[in-house]
């Protein structure tokens, strides 16, 4: 069965710009999460979202926000790009409530901000 | 912040046994702990989990100690391709699954 999938891979972006990433889960699942990576910060929780309710929010400003989609998908928006926001994004999913309560994360948005 | 700590760094033979520690000292009755893996620039995988038991399954065995408190990742014939960071957390099982809080991890070279 198909895994996450992330799209775009690789952007580039300046600074101010904004910009949209999507996550397609697994089939079946029906929580998202996402996160950011970067080498001083390593990963950390940006937001989760459950049948298209945002269910847990991490410390990060107003200018990140997303939203999930009735069938599952997930979009994340990072609005009026600052240089630190370059990372790499990833996409998780899971099956909220069975399983082993692992996530699957996808192979993430590399994400440049010049 | 994470609620685990782990080894900066850790070195290994191809062939041997990779053990991983992780201490977890401030764990609650209720937490378990998760074992992932990231191979360069991929995203995160699941190894293992457990709670108080001993695991096992077709990547690594989880020795869990009698008091909770800390806990080993076995990789029982590590190769070339298990070198990545190792992350080791705790969390509550069940409810909203998504927030894992990461520390920095272990990160393994396998060496020939």
């Amino acid at each position: 069965k198909a895994g996450v999938t992330q799209t775009p891979r690789y952007l580039i972006k300046t600074r101010g710009q904004q910009v949209t990433l999507s996550c397609s889960p697994i089939s079946g699942h029906r929580s998202v999460s996402w996160y950011q990576q970067t080498p001083g910060q390593g990963l950390q929780f940006l937001f989760e979202y459950f049948s298209e309710t945002q269910r847990n929010k991490g410390n990060f400003p107003g200018r990140f926000s997303g939203r999930q989609f009735s069938n599952s998908r997930s979009e994340m928006n990072v609005s009026t790009l600052e240089l630190g926001d370059s990372a790499l994004y990833l996409c998780a999913s899971s099956l909220a409530g069975g399983g082993t309560g692992e996530l699957f994360f996808g192979e993430g948005s590399r994400l440049t901000v010049l | 912040d994470a609620k685990t700590t782990q080894p900066t760094s850790m070195d290994c033979a191809e062939g041997r046994a990779a053990n991983l520690p992780c201490n977890h000292s401030t764990i609650s009755g209720n937490e378990y702990v998760y074992w992932y893996r990231q191979i360069h620039s991929q995203g995160p995988q699941y190894i293992i989990h457990g709670l108080k038991n001993n695991e096992t399954n077709e990547m690594a065995s989880l020795i869990i100690t009698e008091d909770r408190k800390s806990s080993t990742l076995i990789l029982p014939h590590a190769t070339l391709r298990d070198t990545a960071v190792y992350y080791c957390i705790v969390r509550v099982f069940g409810g909203s699954q998504g927030n894992l809080i990461f520390g920095k991890g272990t990160k393994l070279s396998v060496k020939p």
